[in-house]
């Protein structure tokens, strides 16, 4: 079945460094998503990429899917303690069948922490 | 707006017991999910719905796990026997789309699970 990996697994800077995690899939996607979860908390999401070679921002935080949609990454400039969570990417695959649908799985995550 | 509600929002059980979760999607969200969520781990999808019928439950394990969506609103995941491995969040999401793109997915609070 389809894989999606997530490197680093955890991730600590200090306050104002960049910060940058990494989505492979195993198949091509239909699109990508991402999702922040906080301590104690659920996942939260950010963004959705559809296109190849897309790149969205969203203040600090820029996110790109590749030419081959099936990989992507979050880039996070200058981090603040607000940053602090897990970053989730999920990717999405259709599947055509009796009921089509659009499935996604979630990677295992990259925990950042951020020292003030 | 309100968002996805899940209950309980807590569950202590002895192996073997019995246990159920409740989920009220998003009013008007066509696809419910879902996912177990094991500590340091991204969710993972057990079953997702599309209005009231099942389009995915490949990763529930049947044995043990069941789950139903009365007339395509409000859903109940239901584990007998549990096992200790079945300690988990689990996480009910909804999304107002359906088909190939099924868009942002709203998570509830969860449900968090020990089984002793």
């Amino acid at each position: 079945g389809q894989q999606v990996m997530q490197i680093p697994q955890y991730q600590h800077v200090q306050e104002g460094e960049d910060f940058t995690t990494y989505c492979n899939s195993s198949t091509t996607l239909s699109n990508i998503q991402w999702y922040k979860q906080r301590p104690g908390g659920h996942p939260v999401f950010l963004i959705q990429l559809v296109k190849s070679g897309e790149v969205k921002k969203q203040k600090r935080l820029t996110f790109q899917f590749g030419e081959a949609k099936k990989n992507s990454s979050l880039h996070i400039t200058a981090t603040q303690t607000t940053d602090v969570g897990t970053y989730f990417c999920a990717g999405q695959v259709f599947y055509a069948g009796g009921t089509s649908y659009g499935k996604l799985t979630f990677g295992q995550g990259t925990i950042l922490t951020v020292h003030p | 707006e309100a968002g996805v509600a899940q209950s309980p929002r807590y569950k202590i059980i002895e192996k073997r017991q019995s246990v159920a979760f409740w989920c009220n999607p998003i009013s008007g969200h066509a696809t419910l999910y879902w996912y177990q969520q094991i500590l340091g781990q991204g969710p993972k999808l057990l079953i997702q719905f599309q209005n009231n019928g099942v389009v995915d439950d490949s990763q529930l394990p049947k044995d043990r796990f069941s789950a139903e969506r009365l007339k395509g609103v409000d859903s109940t995941l239901k584990i007998q026997p549990a096992k200790l491995e079945d300690s988990a969040v689990y996480l009910c999401a909804s999304s107002q789309k359906g088909f190939a793109n099924t868009g942002e997915l709203f998570f509830g609070e969860g449900s968090r699970l020990t089984v002793l």
